[in-house]
């Protein structure tokens, strides 16, 4: 079945500290693979997207992924975190046909002064 | 470029009742997606619809229904609504070529009571 698999339900992380959202896939067509972030009450902000190419690819606000075939991988990371950063993320899984995103349930992240 | 918009923003109906949201995608795109986002469900995948055809639904009941028009717009209806729908519904749309994303609006926030 294809899902979406985010591990970590809530993630505290201190400000200037580096983060890594987890995310793992299990599709059986190429995947489309993205990054979303949703701050309270609002819509789903793209922050990046693979689907070709380069495995490390960069998006807004200072964030990258990296797609990891071989571990069915497509894991989020910041350098250096801001307060700004607090919402929730999404990682969701599409393809080329057009079919419906697949989220997964969504990591919450605090960040701490 | 305009985004992604929904209307309306928010909205509060009884149980029973029926209800239209509305989506504008942006100008260009032909597919539109809908989303269900209730408290501790996540991102629930409703329905698809391109080129002004429904191309897949979620697993939801008849009593969720829409459209897509001519100009690309698409409306969700429920119907008998339940407690239980109330919930953020999110539109979305994307080009043809989904490797340029998805782009999300703001959602209409629905409380059925």
């Amino acid at each position: 079945a294809q899902s979406v698999t985010q591990p970590d339900i809530h993630i505290t992380v201190s400000e200037g500290a580096s983060l890594e959202l987890r995310c793992n896939y299990s599709y059986g067509a190429t995947p489309y693979l993205f990054w979303y972030v949703q701050s309270p009450g609002q819509g789903l902000q793209l922050l990046l997207k693979y689907f070709s190419g380069d495995t490390l690819v960069q998006g807004i606000k200072g964030f990258e992924a990296e797609f990891k075939r071989s571990q069915s991988s497509f894991n989020l990371r910041k350098p250096s975190v801001h307060w700004s950063d607090a919402a929730e993320y999404f990682c969701a899984v599409g393809n080329q046909a057009g079919t419906a995103l697949i989220f997964g349930k969504g990591t919450t992240l605090s960040v701490s002064s | 470029e305009a985004g992604v918009t929904q209307s309306p923003t928010h909205l509060i109906k009884t149980r029973g009742q029926q209800v239209t949201l509305r989506c504008s995608p942006i100008s260009g795109h032909t597919s539109v997606y809908w989303y269900q986002q209730a408290l501790g469900l996540g991102l629930q995948f409703l329905l698809w619809y391109d080129e002004g055809e429904e191309r897949n639904r979620g697993n939801f009941p008849p009593r969720f229904s829409g459209r897509q028009f001519p100009n690309y717009s698409s409306e969700l209806n429920v119907n008998a609504l339940e407690l239980e729908d109330s919930a953020l519904y999110l539109c979305a749309s994307s080009l043809r070529d989904r490797a340029y994303g998805y782009t999300f609006g703001s959602g209409t926030r629905l409380t059925v009571v």
